[in-house]
């Protein structure tokens, strides 16, 4: 699977939307661009996945760049209950081992 | 549906002694997996399984073993627990390849101290 690389951590306003940015250089054609989060010490909880096209659902938008090379998920307007670590990782679709990196510590502030 | 259970939630254990950590899912999936996470870190695979029978190592399978004799169940046994077991435990499930929804699903955790 191919390494991504986030930030350690960002910050943004509750209200404001928050970019989160992911680097995928070495991705491979069959990859998919998965984004977990985990509240706390709570289990991970999927938000998205996306192949080239960009994703929205009912939690985030998932923007991927032409290239593929990098992504960035969009919460549109964060709270403070999505102050949370957020892992990017790529992997092939049904190849279910999911790698986790340290991932971006996000907090939200009032 | 409860989705990925893990019991316990927490156990302190003393060097030596062994346990298991139990995992159930009820969603059919295939694929389970076990996870541990270390304070600060992300976490890292220890053990997977992509069906009932089959079981393969992951980043950090020494001083763990694993089974699979049901689809729903993926204990996890710790035979002599030492200090550097210490740490949160994370099971996953989730459905394998030909299906579109392959998120994983994971546990609420199972916090273990070594002593």
């Amino acid at each position: 699977d191919a390494k991504t690389t986030q930030p350690t951590s960002m910050d943004c306003a509750e209200g404001r939307a928050a970019n989160l940015p992911c680097n995928h250089s070495t991705i491979s054609g069959n990859e998919y661009v998965y984004w977990y989060r985990q509240i706390h010490s709570q289990g991970p909880q999927y938000i998205i996945h996306g192949l080239k096209n960009n994703e929205t659902n009912e939690m985030a938008s998932l923007i991927i760049t032409e290239d593929r090379k990098s992504s960035t998920l969009i919460l549109p307007h964060a709270t403070l209950r999505d102050t949370a670590v957020y892992y990017c990782i790529v992997r092939v679709v049904g190849y279910n081992k999911l790698i986790f990196g340290a991932g971006t510590r996000l907090a939200v502030h009032p | 549906n409860a989705g990925v259970t893990q019991t316990p939630k927490f156990q302190v254990l003393k060097t030596g002694q062994s346990m298991t950590l139990q995992c159930a899912q009820d969603m059919n999936h295939e694929y389970m997996s076990w996870y541990r996470q270390d304070p600060g870190m992300g976490l890292r695979l220890i053990h997977y399984s992509v069906g009932a029978g089959i079981t393969d190592q992951g980043e950090v399978p020494n001083g763990y073993n694993v089974s699979r004799s049901t689809t729903e169940d993926f204990p996890l046994r710790l035979l002599s627990a030492a200090p550097s077991q210490t740490s949160v435990y994370f099971c996953a499930s989730s459905y394998v390849r030909g299906r579109l929804n392959t998120e994983a699903f994971f546990g609420q955790g199972t916090r273990l101290t070594v002593v």
